[in-house]
């Protein structure tokens, strides 16, 4: 696709539930990041994918987070028993492989946890 | 390990006038630098990078920064900003050749343009 698409946009879920964010990242990009975002708060690195293998998943806060890329493509962020504290813009990136060449993002899906 | 320091949480300054975003990293290896301007509702947009070669460098929209190494900065400056300038900016440090292409943030600036 033309840029990183992010799906839901807003997604908002009761505490304890599961939810997954979708990326679909820049056709040929191999390096994918997904960051999250809190409010007033830079962007925090979560994990990154060099192809289909997590090369970097020291971000990621617990074990219930959790990401896949399967085919080297599209990713999916997983998050098991949600709390109020994971509420953030969680953001995904990609690159052509080293970042030489900037890193691009997508809009981001707002997660809310009620 | 890296990181970014981004000293000003907000900067007020009125249409027309300059500003200087001032953005510090530190770094073990050589770096890669980036600013990233984020609007409101909107996902991160690269204004401008520096990767290797000529120390400064300009985005499309008048903006330029410069790679210090000495002072380890890249702050970010325009001559005469405009009301639609107004959003957050991000300030980004990655390694270069043998460090980490994982970028590490700075919690940004909120630059305010007042008319």
């Amino acid at each position: 696709g033309a840029g990183v698409s992010q799906t839901p946009s807003n997604k908002v879920t009761e505490k304890g539930k599961y939810v997954e964010l979708r990326c679909d990242p820049i056709s040929g990009h191999t390096a994918l990041y997904w960051y999250r975002q809190s409010l007033g708060q830079g962007p925090e690195f979560l994990i990154y994918f060099q192809g289909t293998g997590a090369a970097d998943d020291s971000g990621l806060p617990n074990d219930r987070f959790f990401a896949v890329r399967p085919e080297g493509s599209v990713s999916t962020l997983k998050i098991q028993r949600t709390e109020r504290g994971d509420s953030a813009v969680y953001l995904c990136a990609s690159s052509l492989s080293g970042g030489n060449y900037g890193y691009t993002f997508g809009s981001g899906t707002r997660l809310t946890v009620v | 390990a890296q990181s970014v320091t981004q000293l000003d949480s907000q900067v007020p300054v009125f249409e027309e006038a300059p500003v200087e975003l001032r953005c510090n990293y530190s770094s073990s290896v050589s770096v890669y630098l980036f600013w990233y301007v984020q609007y409101p509702n909107q996902g991160l947009q690269l204004l401008l990078k520096y990767l290797s070669g000529s120390t400064l460098v300009e985005s499309i929209n008048g903006f330029e920064a410069e790679f210090n190494k000495s002072q380890t900065s890249f702050h970010l400056r325009k001559p005469s900003v405009h009301i639609s300038d107004t959003a957050e900016y991000f300030c980004a440090v990655s390694g270069g050749s043998g460090g980490s292409y994982i970028p590490t943030f700075g919690r940004g600036t909120s630059l305010i343009v007042h008319p």
